[in-house]
């Protein structure tokens, strides 16, 4: 079955540090545009991060310098590598996947929430 | 950065009826590059256009999708149950991807 599933989402302080994980089934992570999305509560989707297949990554303004998206094709998963949490970086992440080269998200996960607070 | 504006933010309509729903971009966008997708509480959204006109896999042909330049529009031409959702436009320029703020489809 073709699926992503994110984890390791949870409560963390500000300031503190916590690594997204996104295991694919059914195809090749490293073979498409993956892409880290969140929501914040009772919000729209957010476009966070991507690593396209020939390995380039790029980053929306607020989160530069901070996270770092990474994947593992030994394991066929995606991270995303958060530090100097802030409160407003609360949200579902998802992960999603584009088929290269066609600027849509045609694949989700499920999503896993990160709570930033004290 | 190119910004979609989303209108309305929300739409009280009933069942059986046509929505239309817009999506306008600051700067021009490549039909190419456009999407939208649909959002159900607890879920994670779901593609539903993309090219700004062609359905995405298993979607109902009741949704379509048509605009160009600045200007997109996604209708449902006759309402169900199961279309109450959020709705998202979505485009890809500069090695960026941005959404709308989103439509809500609420039942009237």
């Amino acid at each position: 079955e073709v699926q992503l599933v994110e984890s390791g989402g949870g409560l963390v302080q500000p300031g503190g540090s916590l690594r997204l994980s996104c295991a694919a089934s059914g195809f090749t992570v490293s073979s498409n545009y993956m892409s880290w999305v969140r929501q914040a509560p009772g919000e729209g989707l957010e476009w966070v991060s991507v690593i396209y297949s020939g390995g380039s990554t790029y980053y929306t303004d607020s989160v530069k310098g901070r996270f770092t998206i990474s994947r593992d094709n030994s394991k066929n998963t995606l991270y995303l590598q958060m530090n100097s949490l802030r409160a407003d970086d609360t949200a579902v992440y998802y992960c999603a996947r584009d088929r290269s080269n066609y600027w849509y998200f045609d694949l989700w996960g499920r999503g896993t929430l990160v709570t930033v607070s004290s | 950065e190119i910004v979609l504006t989303q209108s309305p933010g929300t739409l009280s309509l009933s069942p059986g009826e046509r929505a239309t729903l817009s999506c306008r971009a600051s700067q021009s966008v490549s039909s190419s590059y456009l999407a939208w997708y649909q959002q159900k509480v607890g879920q994670a959204p779901r593609l539903l256009i993309y090219g700004a006109s062609s359905r995405a896999t298993g979607i109902p042909d009741r949704f379509s999708g048509s605009g160009s330049g600045t200007d997109f529009t996604l209708t449902i031409s006759r309402l169900e149950p199961e279309d109450f959702a959020v709705y998202y436009c979505q485009q890809y320029g500069r090695s960026q991807y941005t959404f709308g703020q989103g439509t809500k489809l609420e039942i009237k």
